[in-house]
């Protein structure tokens, strides 16, 4: 069973359209971090969200963590080429002390 | 230089033989984690460490043995390669086990 479940998998739009990519659970984390990885590189963390309902904001792409603290979701305006790789989501369950990650959302933003 | 550096970055191998798989890091962090990455399964956990002498299974550990030889360094190794261990393999450091810094990967192919 997935702890978190990325949807959609893999999204292709053109530059300059704006995009959605969600993490979901069924159990609530005490934070929950974004990482991005462009093929053929390790993941690279972009942020951790901590609190219930905190938005935070890295230059165009937008993080939100929800109000139970048992989803989150990463918008992005006006995408880029170089937005082009793969998000995953990670976290650790309230009562656990392992590191749990989502499979992924695959990004590719067409020139 | 990267701080997270895994040595080698490629390799292609046979069936039965022994693989060594080496990581470095410069962090100073106590934590550290092999994971695997295959399409379409995602990120899973092979073995972590939390200090030098301890050593932990991940949900993945069938095949593979890894050793923290000081506090910097975690290599993981695969006794005897089977071609279903062909994989992108990561090693990944932390400082309190929430936030992770992963190398660039070592791709393995077992023929």
């Amino acid at each position: 069973t997935q702890l978190l479940e990325q949807s959609p998998q893999f999204l292709s739009i053109q530059e300059g359209e704006n995009l959605t990519v969600y993490c979901n659970s069924s159990s609530v984390f005490s934070s929950l971090q974004w990482y991005r990885q462009e093929p053929g590189e390790g993941p690279v963390l972009l942020v951790t969200v901590v609190t219930g309902g905190e938005v935070k904001k890295l230059k165009r792409l937008t993080f939100q963590f929800g109000d139970a603290r048992k989803d989150s979701s990463l918008h992005i305006t006006a995408a880029q080429p170089g937005d082009t790789g793969l998000y995953l989501c990670a976290g650790v369950p309230d009562g656990n002390n392992r590191l749990a990650f989502g499979k992924g959302n695959q990004v590719v933003v067409i020139p | 230089d990267a701080d997270v550096t895994q040595t080698p970055r490629n390799r292609i191998t046979k069936t039965g033989k022994r693989i060594m798989l080496e990581c470095s890091q410069t962090k100073g962090h106590d934590r550290m984690y092999w994971y695997r990455q295959d399409p379409g399964l995602g990120l899973r956990l092979i073995y972590y460490s939390f200090d030098v002498k301890d050593i932990n299974k991940g949900e993945i550990s069938d095949g593979y043995s890894v050793s923290r030889q000081a506090q910097a360094k975690f290599s993981l190794s695969l006794e005897s390669a089977i071609p279903n261990q062909t994989a992108l393999y990561f090693c990944a450091t932390s400082d309190q086990g929430r936030e992770l810094f992963f190398g660039e990967g070592s791709r393995l192919t077992v023929l």
